[in-house]
């Protein structure tokens, strides 16, 4: 089945760092999505990126498409104490798939 | 307020309980999941409906049954609970014309089987 890698699995940085993480897969999709879970809640959408190569950003944080379409990265940049959550990756071909998450610690 | 509706919010049963997690949209969403999450593996799909009376399966269906006889309305049912369904199970719905928004979850329902 489509099988989604993200990395890192855990960042601690300090706020005003910038944060990178990315998603492969032996998979292609066709949409690639990112999402933020804060504790208690459901995952909130931050970025969605419909074709290969696209660059998108929304706000502090910017997502690629990868040419192969088989990878997405996120990087958020000056980072604040409220970006603190888990933010997941997902592909689209048909149903979704999500990564296994990456855990974001930020130190005031 | 608009949006995903998911309830309870938390349950406690015993092995071999049988239970149905609720889930209501009124965004007249035609495609609705669910989805469990468990540390360090995501998100992973259990069931989905692309409509009213269609209904099929995704990654982890095992135990697990649905129906869709309305659109707001996505039952998600254990008939007999096991300690491998100790979970938290997110409902999500998605308007085909809007795909690439992605998926509005609703905020969960952590079950504890015991």
């Amino acid at each position: 089945g489509q099988q989604l890698n993200q990395s890192p699995q855990s960042m601690f940085i300090q706020e005003g760092e910038d944060v990178s993480m990315n998603c492969t897969s032996s998979s292609i999709f066709n949409t690639w999505l990112w999402y933020k879970q804060d504790p208690g809640e459901g995952p909130v959408l931050l970025i969605a990126l419909y074709k290969a190569g696209e660059l998108t950003s929304n706000g502090r944080l910017t997502a690629q498409f990868g040419i192969t379409r088989k990878d997405s990265f996120l990087n958020i940049s000056a980072s604040i104490p409220s970006d603190v959550g888990i933010y997941f990756c997902a592909g689209r071909f048909g149903d979704m798939r999500f990564g296994a998450g990456t855990r974001l610690t930020v130190k005031p | 307020n608009a949006g995903v509706t998911q309830t309870p919010k938390f349950q406690v049963l015993k092995t071999g309980q049988s239970m149905t997690l609720q889930c209501a949209q009124d965004m007249n969403h035609e495609y609705m999941s669910w989805y469990r999450q468990d540390p360090g593996m995501g998100l992973r799909l259990i069931h989905y409906s692309v409509g009213a009376g269609i209904t099929d399966q995704g990654e982890v269906p095992n135990g697990y049954n649905v129906s869709r006889s309305t659109t707001e309305d996505f039952p998600l049912r254990l008939l007999s609970a096991a300690p491998s369904q100790t979970s938290v199970y997110f409902c999500a719905s998605i308007h085909p014309d809007r795909a690439g928004y992605g998926y509005t979850f609703g905020s969960g329902t952590r079950l504890t089987v015991v």
